[in-house]
């Protein structure tokens, strides 16, 4: 089956402690996506890549790093700059067309104590 | 930013019933997205309506776009307890490079 794969599903830190979040695809999409959703927020938009080693920044990177050195997958990580980690991460990719819809991993819930 | 905003936050409706719900964005778009979130998962694309439709139709979905207003509305109709979940609307930058969400209407259908 295709899909998006995130794990893990919950994942615990001490602070300022860097955390890597898995996101792996096999629907051979180009475009690949991290977003963070706080309670009572919609999805912000943490980094996002468009093709195989290129990266772009989204509305909140600070914090924040990833890498796309393959097409299936874009790790996130959460630098203990990140001022307030704990969250629920979510991965998405499309094939990279405009008019293509999302398709979203179910999620890591990262906690930072 | 382009972040769209839901409304109402949150709907509770019998089984049966209709559900509407509303999305605002602020720029220019070439299309906007409807997804469904149970709790505690990931989304789930619904429906895809591009800037130059104004009405479109999936099962019990209906969707409209009214670009000169920048809003749509997503309509389930006959609902059913297991439509309970979030429901989100996205739209695109104008170069579809990026994807904004909005906060969420949250439904409760109430067998």
């Amino acid at each position: 089956d295709g899909g998006i794969t995130q794990s893990p599903k919950y994942l615990f830190r001490k602070e300022g402690q860097n955390v890597t979040l898995s996101c792996e695809q096999n629907l051979n999409h180009d475009a690949m996506y991290w977003y963070r959703q706080d309670p009572g927020q919609g999805l912000r938009l943490i980094y996002y890549s468009q093709i195989v080693n290129d990266f772009q920044k989204g509305d909140i990177a600070e914090g924040y790093s990833v890498s796309r050195e393959k097409k299936e997958s874009f790790p996130l990580t959460v630098t203990s700059a990140q001022k307030n980690p704990t969250a629920f991460y979510l991965c998405a990719s499309s094939p990279g067309a405009g008019n293509s819809p999302l398709h979203f991993g179910n999620g890591t819930r990262l906690t930072v104590t | 930013s382009q972040q769209g905003e839901e409304d109402p936050q949150a709907l509770s409706i019998q089984e049966g019933e209709n559900a509407t719900m509303n999305c605002s964005y602020k720029t220019s778009i070439n299309n906007l997205q409807w997804y469904r979130q149970n709790s505690g998962r990931g989304l789930v694309h619904l429906i895809l309506i591009r800037s130059n439709e104004r009405e479109k139709h999936s099962g019990r979905l209906r969707v409209t776009l009214d670009t000169s207003k920048k809003s749509s509305s997503l309509l389930i109709t006959a609902s059913r307890a297991a439509d309970t979940a979030s429901y989100f609307c996205a739209t695109d930058a104008h170069t579809g490079n990026q994807f904004y969400f909005g906060t969420g209407t949250s439904l409760t259908v109430i067998p």
